[in-house]
């Protein structure tokens, strides 16, 4: 079945470092692609999101880049600061109905500090 | 910005015990989802529902759960015996077609001992 497989965290960085967080899914076709982010004490909150292959979505100078080659969708950001510090959740979805279900990745923890 | 809203935060409940988890969806959404977490493991899917009944569910979504949206507003999920590996975060989420995706709520970590 569908898989979705995220870097393990925590993701300690310092503030304007560089930011990777690996994601590869496994699924017969070409299903659409999402980030979502948790904040401590809030429910997750869409990111960014691609549907077809070489779309890059970006949000909040966070993006990533459908790679049907690599089925990838790795999550970047150029400069992170402290408020970035969330979970991350890869996640891919079906297309075939409006009550389509969502599978996630275990989620990546990111810890920016100062 | 409207939210989804989940209650209570933290329930402790014994093991065989009932529990019911609360979850306010945005307000002209019309698809309505279960999901839980496992300290550690995935997000899962547990359960979507449409028009008053259940649209799909997962293998984990067996004859112990149940979903019902009593009054028009409240969607809720219940569970009839819990087990220990119920123990889990519940997210709620709801949809609407053309409104963006589906909307999370924060979620209520439930502990079976």
């Amino acid at each position: 079945g569908d898989s979705v497989t995220q870097m393990e965290g925590p993701v300690t960085l310092s503030e304007e470092a560089f930011l990777t967080i690996n994601c590869t899914y496994t699924a017969t076709g070409y299903p659409s692609l999402f980030w979502y982010v948790q904040y401590p004490g809030e429910g997750l909150q869409l990111l960014l999101k691609a549907t077809k292959a070489d779309d890059k979505g970006s949000n909040k100078g966070f993006e990533a880049t459908y790679r049907k080659e690599t089925t990838s969708f790795h999550l970047e950001k150029g400069s992170v600061q402290v408020s970035d510090s969330a979970v991350y959740f890869c996640a891919l979805r079906w297309d075939t109905g409006t009550a389509s279900k969502l599978t996630f990745g275990t989620g990546t923890r990111l810890q920016v500090t100062l | 910005e409207p939210e989804v809203t989940q209650t209570p935060s933290h329930q402790v409940t014994q093991m065989g015990q009932e529990v019911i988890l609360r979850c306010v969806p945005i307000s002209n959404h019309l698809y309505f989802y279960w999901y839980r977490q496992i300290l550690g493991q995935k997000v899962e899917f547990l359960v979507s529902f449409y028009n008053n009944e259940i649209s799909e569910k997962s293998e984990i979504f067996d004859d112990q759960f149940s979903v019902e949206r009593p009054d028009g507003s409240n969607f809720t999920l219940k569970i009839r015996s819990t087990k220990l590996e119920d123990s889990a975060m519940y997210f709620c989420a709801s949809f609407r077609q053309g409104l963006g995706e589906q909307y999370f709520g924060p979620g209520t970590r439930l502990t079976v001992t």
